[in-house]
């Protein structure tokens, strides 16, 4: 089946790092993304991962894949307050058309 | 390199009325998504167009339908709105049907009154 679940909010303080965790739960997903939205904007591509590989790093940017465990994660270094947005973390699952499961999203709140 | 684009931005509409929103794709795409965000939730798939027909498609009712055009631009219809159809509309786009990159534009809100 198809689910990708993040918990709902994280605050953290300015120049701390962050981490937002996802799970999903179809293994045959080829890509995992990581998508931000800001307040009344459309979703913005911030990284993704092939699903066979383990770690991708971009920046400040730097998502871990557990594949075993299903499990995503992204890791943004020295957080900002322009960090301060929604995080969807989404599969692209394997087939003959594009279909992109999105997680509810991930809050990210970060204390000046 | 243009990016997606969506028309209009936002829209305001009557419940039992039919909506027509439309969607530009990136140069060089020729795969066109569309996604409903209600409020406080992540996006869900609604159809995916390649070469100007439905290739795929979520769970939605028939009265959400879609085109694509020779350039590869799209639109999608929804008639006999409901309250319900109130959300963030999103297009995406990408290179090829499946296994690659979606791109997506800022959305049209929409609003069923």
């Amino acid at each position: 089946g198809e689910d990708v679940e993040q918990s709902l909010f994280l605050s953290v303080r300015e120049g701390d790092s962050s981490v937002i965790n996802c799970t999903y739960t179809d293994s045959s997903s080829t890509y995992l993304y990581w998508y931000k939205q800001e307040p009344g904007a459309g979703l913005q591509l911030l990284t993704y991962i092939f699903s066979n590989m383990d770690m991708k790093q971009d920046q400040r940017l730097t998502v871990l894949l557990n594949k075993k465990d299903k499990h995503l994660s992204l890791r943004i270094a020295d957080t900002q307050t322009g960090d301060s947005a929604i995080y969807f973390c989404a599969e692209n699952l394997s087939g003959g058309y594009q279909k992109v499961t999105f997680g509810t999203g991930t809050k990210l709140q970060v204390i000046p | 390199e243009t990016g997606v684009t969506q028309s209009p931005t936002h829209l305001i509409k009557t419940r039992g009325q039919q909506v027509t929103l439309r969607c530009s794709s990136q140069s060089g795409h020729n795969t066109v998504s569309w996604y409903q965000q209600a409020l406080g939730q992540g996006p869900q798939f609604i159809f995916q167009y390649y070469r100007e027909e439905e290739n795929g498609r979520g769970n939605f009712p028939p009265r959400f339908s879609g085109l694509q055009f020779p350039n590869y631009s799209s639109e999608l219809n929804v008639n006999a709105l409901e309250l319900d159809d109130s959300a963030l509309y999103l297009c995406a786009s990408s290179r090829q049907t499946a296994n690659t990159e979606a791109f997506f534009g800022q959305g049209t809100r929409l609003t069923v009154v």
